[in-house]
């Protein structure tokens, strides 16, 4: 089974510009999830899709950041403008309930926003 | 106040030692409670579920201490290949979405 698979692995952009990240969950997950670790603290929910509706986008910081999941399969995560604060690793998950547990984690996007 | 707070570390071990991390929550009202272990620049990776009654998997014990709010990770005769940091987590009840709530994590070395 093919895990959670995110694009790009790295990315630096200069300040003020605008950046996308993917995620491909794992195919039939219908619950797809959207994490981010800044320098220094720990790992912080960002949104929840149940397909393609969005069931939770309280930790989004703020309105530069928007999620998609069109058809409800992959996902993208856009940030624009990026701030220097943006930077950090962004993680997606998936799992095929939603109680909590069974998550599977990509890898991650490290993003240097200079 | 943190909503999961770990003990930073790093804990340095020697191989075969025992070592134990503790972790509190601050939200009576979480629901599910979790161990994830992060290797250097990788995602996290489930360890293991924790539930009320304890449960041990291998090497691994975790313990659940609802009326103190209170998670354990025990590990017995530690290998170098337990070298990472390890995440205390809980889903809360009664959320919209199912948002798992990290500690920032507490880092183990075991060295030969």
């Amino acid at each position: 089974e093919a895990g959670v698979t995110q694009f790009p692995s790295h990315s630096v952009i200069e300040k003020g510009q605008t950046v996308t990240l993917r995620c491909d969950p794992i195919s039939g997950h219908d619950n797809l999830y959207w994490y981010r670790r800044v320098m220094g603290k720990e790992i912080k929910f960002l949104l929840h899709f149940v397909k393609e509706s969005k069931q939770d986008e309280s930790g989004m910081p703020n309105n530069r950041f928007l999620a998609e999941r069109t058809g409800g399969t992959y996902s993208t995560l856009k940030v624009q403008p990026a701030e220097l604060e943006d930077s950090g690793v962004y993680f997606c998950a998936s799992s095929q309930v939603s109680d909590g547990g069974g998550y599977t984690f990509g890898s991650g996007t490290r993003l240097t926003v200079v | 106040r943190k909503e999961v707070e770990q003990d930073p570390g790093p804990f340095n071990v020697p191989e075969g030692a025992t070592v134990a991390f503790n972790c509190t929550y601050s939200n009576s009202a979480s629901q599910s409670f979790f161990w994830y272990r992060q290797d250097c620049r990788k995602e996290p990776k489930l360890l293991m579920s924790v539930y009320s009654s304890g449960n041990e998997d291998g090497r691994f014990t975790a313990q659940l201490n609802r009326a103190s709010q209170y998670i354990s990770l025990l590990i017995r005769d530690s290998k170098l290949s337990d070298s990472a940091t390890y995440l205390c987590v809980v889903n809360i009840k009664g959320q919209a979405g199912t948002a798992l709530i990290f500690g920032k994590g507490t880092t183990l070395s075991v060295s030969s």
